[in-house]
């Protein structure tokens, strides 16, 4: 059964302390591996797409990278703008675009 | 200029009552979805439809039930609301099925 799992559920950091965000998944065959982030009261908003281990993105003080079991998210010097909920999911190889979850972590950046 | 477009945004109804609601998308995406997020933010698939036909029918009461008039539209009806489908409902349309999602607002449906 395809899988998705985030650890922490929970993580505060100090603004600038940089830390990692960890999303491990079990799946029939990977397509495409999505971050998401979402504010309370809001719909995810989409980060990255990665599609096979060893690619890398950026954006801003994120950096998404992919493994053939993991992925993570690395935050550099986070900022409290930054407090939001992550979200990773998957989707298999096939067509029918569905994408499947992880339970999320709750960042909580302090000034 | 909302992309992706649900309403009612609350939703407080009493079991029994038939409820829908409703989404659209300005994005000219052929594929729309509907996810269901529980108390504990966890976002689970109900359906999606590709141009008008329906391509993912998940393990869903058939209480629930998918129409899209149109491919900009996607909604949902609820017949015999239950205490169980309390939940936040959002709706995401994707260019094609393998592209990243846009998102609505979320519907956060209270039953009582």
């Amino acid at each position: 059964e395809d899988q998705v799992t985030q650890s922490p559920e929970a993580l505060r950091l100090q603004e600038g302390e940089s830390s990692s965000l960890n999303c491990s998944y079990t799946v029939s065959g990977l397509r495409g591996l999505f971050w998401y982030r979402q504010d309370p009261g809001k719909g995810p908003e989409f980060l990255f797409t990665l599609y096979s281990a060893g690619e890398e993105k950026e954006k801003e003080r994120l950096k998404a990278t992919l493994t053939k079991k993991e992925s993570f998210l690395h935050i550099t010097a986070p900022k409290p703008e930054d407090s939001a909920t992550y979200l990773c999911a998957v989707q298999a190889t096939g067509n029918t675009g569905k994408l499947i979850f992880g339970q999320g972590t709750t960042l909580q950046v302090k000034p | 200029d909302t992309a992706v477009s649900q309403t009612p945004k609350y939703l407080v109804t009493q079991m029994g009552n038939d409820k829908s609601i409703k989404c659209e998308q300005n994005l000219g995406h052929d594929t729309m979805y509907w996810y269901k997020q529980d108390s504990k933010k966890f976002l689970k698939i109900m359906f999606s439809y590709n141009n008008k036909e329906l391509i993912i029918n998940e393990t869903v009461p058939n209480r629930f039930s998918p129409k899209s008039p149109d491919k900009a539209h996607l909604n949902l009806h609820i017949n015999s609301l239950e205490l169980g489908d309390s939940a936040v409902y959002f709706c995401a349309s994707s260019q094609r099925r393998g592209d990243g999602y846009t998102f609505g607002s979320g519907t956060r449906l209270t039953v009582v």
